[in-house]
């Protein structure tokens, strides 16, 4: 089974420039996830998705980022424009379904880098 | 108030040891999920283990089990016969039922260093 596919995996941009990620779930998985992980922090939730509506974006900083996931499955986030503070690995992961018990599969992230 | 505590910034134990990881969680909710996730130098995230809240035994993966104390609302990870592939940095992370999103919210992470 495929995993949790995710591009570029590295990215690095000087600040105020615009930069996407890319990532497509496990087939099949119906709740998308972007986490932002900080160096030295546990990942921060900041958007999930069940199958193409938002579910949770909450701690979304929606000045400069969007996220959008077309036709319930491939998802884009996007910072524009990028600060300092955005430099963190971005994960995206996937669920078959919402629920206390599912556990989330994760992709091996974009790490983002701002000069 | 933190959701998910892990006190421990750094841990090392020595090959074929067991090791225990600490984690405290907070949640009036009756409905929860706990798991543990091991994220080695290459970035992602893998689950180890999962217990729910209305489980009566405490979860075991192999050589991973969970020392799961609901009064005390600790969930620690132990690792028997530690193994110099399990050096990596642990989280310990929760989803909760009354939120409707049930997001994963995950504690700050114990790096874990085996040595021979």
């Amino acid at each position: 089974e495929a995993g949790v596919a995710q591009s570029p995996r590295y990215k690095i941009i000087e600040k105020r420039q615009s930069v996407a990620f890319w990532c497509n779930p496990i087939s099949g998985h119906a709740t998308l996830y972007w986490y932002q992980q900080i160096l030295g922090q546990g990942p921060k939730l900041l958007i999930q998705f069940q199958n193409n509506g938002v579910v949770d974006d909450s701690q979304l900083p929606k000045d400069r980022f969007s996220a959008e996931r077309l036709k319930g499955v491939d998802s884009t986030l996007k910072i524009q424009p990028a600060k300092l503070e955005d430099s963190a690995v971005y994960l995206c992961a996937s669920s078959f379904q919402q629920g206390t018990n599912e556990k989330l599969f994760f992709g091996s992230g974009t790490q983002l880098s701002v000069l | 108030a933190q959701k998910i505590t892990q006190t421990q910034p750094g841990m090392f134990v020595q090959e074929k040891e067991a090791v225990t990881l600490d984690c405290t969680y907070d949640t009036s909710d009756p409905s929860y999920g706990l798991f543990w996730y091991k994220q080695p130098s290459s970035g992602e995230m893998i689950f180890l283990i999962y217990q729910g809240s209305y489980d009566q035994q405490n979860a075991t993966e192999g050589r991973y089990s969970l020392n799961f104390q609901k009064a005390r609302k600790s969930a620690n990870l132990v690792i028997s016969a530690s193994q110099l592939g399990d050096s990596a940095m642990y989280f310990c992370a929760m989803r909760e039922g009354l939120d409707n999103t049930d997001k994963l919210i995950f504690g700050t992470g114990t790096r874990l260093q085996v040595f021979p």
